[in-house]
C-alpha cells in the first residue's frame, strides 16, 4: 500500500516568491493534515481537512498562505509570498476520520533566502 | 492551549545499553504516537497507543492517559535507532501535539 506521496522534496526561493507543496493522501483516508516543522522542533498544525472541507485553519498565516482539497483527495498547500521565517519542512500527513494512526509523508524541505 | 513536555531533550547511549523517554502532557488526549525521524528527515511511525502497553523488538511504550503521561523505552540499543524521537498525543480531530523531540546518540 502506497504511504503519503509528497512533492516537490525540496525547495529554495527567493523573498517574495511563491510556491505550491502537493499532497496525495494514502486510499481511503478521509482527513488530511499540513503540519510545519521548523529547524530542531517538532511539527506544528498548520490546517487540517476532512474530505474536501476545512476543520481547522486557524494556525495557517491566512495571508500569504492557503490550503486546498477540492475533490476530498489531493491537496495542494501554497505560500504566497515566501519570507525567511517560513523556511521549515512542510509535512503532509493523513487518517481515516476516526481517532486512529497518522501517517506522515516524506515532506518538503523550503528554504527561503 | 494544549502542551506536552518532552525529556530528556538529548540522550547518549552505549550500544547494548538501554534508556527511557517521557513525555508529559496538561490536558486528556484519546491517544499517544511516537516517531523516530531518520536521516532523511521522514517521520516513522512506532507506536500508536490508545491506553496500556505495546512492545516491538528492543521498544516498549505506555501510555496513561489518567495520568498524563507516555513513556518511550529502548532496550539494547543499536547504532540504527539514532535519531530524535517525538511523542505526538492524538486530541479532538486527531490533530497531533507534539513534544519537542528527543536527540538520541547510540555510540559504539
Amino acid at each position: 500500500e502506497a504511504g503519503v506521496t509528497q512533492s516537490p522534496r525540496y525547495a529554495v526561493l527567493q523573498e517574495g516568491q511563491a510556491v505550491s507543496f502537493w499532497c496525495d493522501p494514502i486510499s481511503g483516508h478521509d482527513t488530511l493534515y499540513w503540519y510545519q516543522q521548523p529547524r530542531d522542533q517538532g511539527p506544528q498544525l498548520l490546517v487540517y481537512f476532512r474530505d474536501e472541507a476545512v476543520i481547522d485553519n486557524s494556525q495557517l498565516p491566512s495571508d500569504r498562505f492557503s490550503a486546498v482539497r477540492p475533490k476530498g483527495t489531493n491537496s495542494t498547500l501554497k505560500i504566497q509570498s515566501a519570507k525567511q521565517g517560513d523556511t521549515a519542512t512542510y509535512l503532509c500527513a493523513s487518517s481515516p476520520s476516526t481517532v486512529t494512526e497518522v501517517f506522515f509523508g516524506k515532506g518538503t524541505r523550503l528554504t527561503v533566502v | 492551549g494544549d502542551q506536552v513536555e518532552q525529556s530528556p531533550s538529548a540522550l547518549s547511549l552505549h550500544e547494548g545499553t538501554g534508556s527511557a523517554l517521557r513525555c508529559n502532557f496538561t490536558t486528556t488526549m484519546r491517544a499517544v504516537q511516537w516517531f523516530r525521524k531518520n536521516s532523511r528527515g521522514s517521520l516513522i511511525n512506532l507506536f500508536y497507543l490508545a491506553s496500556g502497553t505495546k512492545e516491538n523488538g528492543r521498544l516498549k511504550s505506555a501510555f496513561d492517559s489518567k495520568e498524563r503521561y507516555s513513556t518511550l523505552h529502548i532496550r539494547d540499543a543499536q547504532l540504527e535507532d539514532s535519531g530524535t524521537y517525538f511523542c505526538a498525543f492524538n486530541s479532538a480531530g486527531n490533530k497531533l501535539t507534539f513534544g519537542i523531540g528527543t536527540r538520541v546518540l547510540v555510540r559504539p
